[in-house]
């Protein structure tokens, strides 16, 4: 299995552009986790679902950011208008019982 | 403050001496402790789970304890590789929250020297 693939893995922006990040999740995994990863907050939780279903989103920052995930091979992460205070660095990991296994992350830079 | 504190928060070492992270943690009421190995440019890989009966476990030449009486962990590197350099971070889930939404340190940042 190739694990879990995230696109594009590095995006530059302006201010007030949409940014869309893509997760390929591992087949078979029954949960996916949006992350993302600052200096100074470390990794934090934003949104989570489980069999395509959103189970928990309070980790969205604000209305600017939605997640979706129409099917088990496939979920978006969308931030709708970004700003400079958006870049860092975004991971989607796809779970499996209690383990989570994480991809290579998209650096995002909003300038 | 957060609820997982790590320390040193970085540390300098040289190849094949042995060294020590700590973890404090205030997470309550507690389900696991897990460490990752987190390379630079790249997701964390996770390296041991603990659950509250496990005071020990160990990965390779990775080796992690638990007290859960006084909320403290530890992962022990025994003699460290070049490839150890990484960012090693301590992770916390609480019993209510089905061990999904898990509580991260900042973590220790690891360089290991030749």
């Amino acid at each position: 299995d190739a694990g879990v693939i995230q696109s594009p893995r590095h995006e530059v922006t302006e201010m007030g552009q949409e940014v869309t990040l893509r997760c390929k999740p591992i087949s078979g995994h029954d949960y996916l986790f949006w992350y993302r990863q600052t200096m100074m907050r470390g990794l934090e939780l934003l949104i989570y679902f489980n069999n395509n279903v959103p189970i928990d989103d309070s980790g969205m920052p604000e209305d600017r950011f939605s997640a979706k995930m129409p099917n088990a091979s496939f979920s978006t992460l969308k931030i709708q208008p970004s700003e400079p205070r958006d870049s860092a660095v975004y991971f989607c990991a796809s779970g499996l019982g209690t383990e989570q296994y994480f991809g290579p992350g998209t650096r995002l830079t909003v300038t | 403050k957060n609820q997982v504190e790590q320390s040193p928060q970085s540390l300098i070492i040289l190849e094949g001496k042995n060294c020590t992270l700590q973890c404090n943690y205030t997470v309550s009421p507690f389900s696991n402790l897990r460490w990752y190995k987190q390379d630079t440019g790249r997701g964390p890989v996770s390296l041991t789970i603990m659950t509250f009966s496990e005071n020990t476990k160990s990965n390779g030449r990775y080796t992690a304890t638990l007290d859960a009486d006084t909320k403290q962990s530890s992962l022990h590197i025994t003699a460290s590789q070049l490839s150890d350099s990484a960012s090693y971070i301590c992770v916390v889930s609480r019993s209510w929250d089905n061990n999904r939404k898990l509580i991260w340190g900042l973590g220790t940042s690891l360089a290991v020297n030749p």
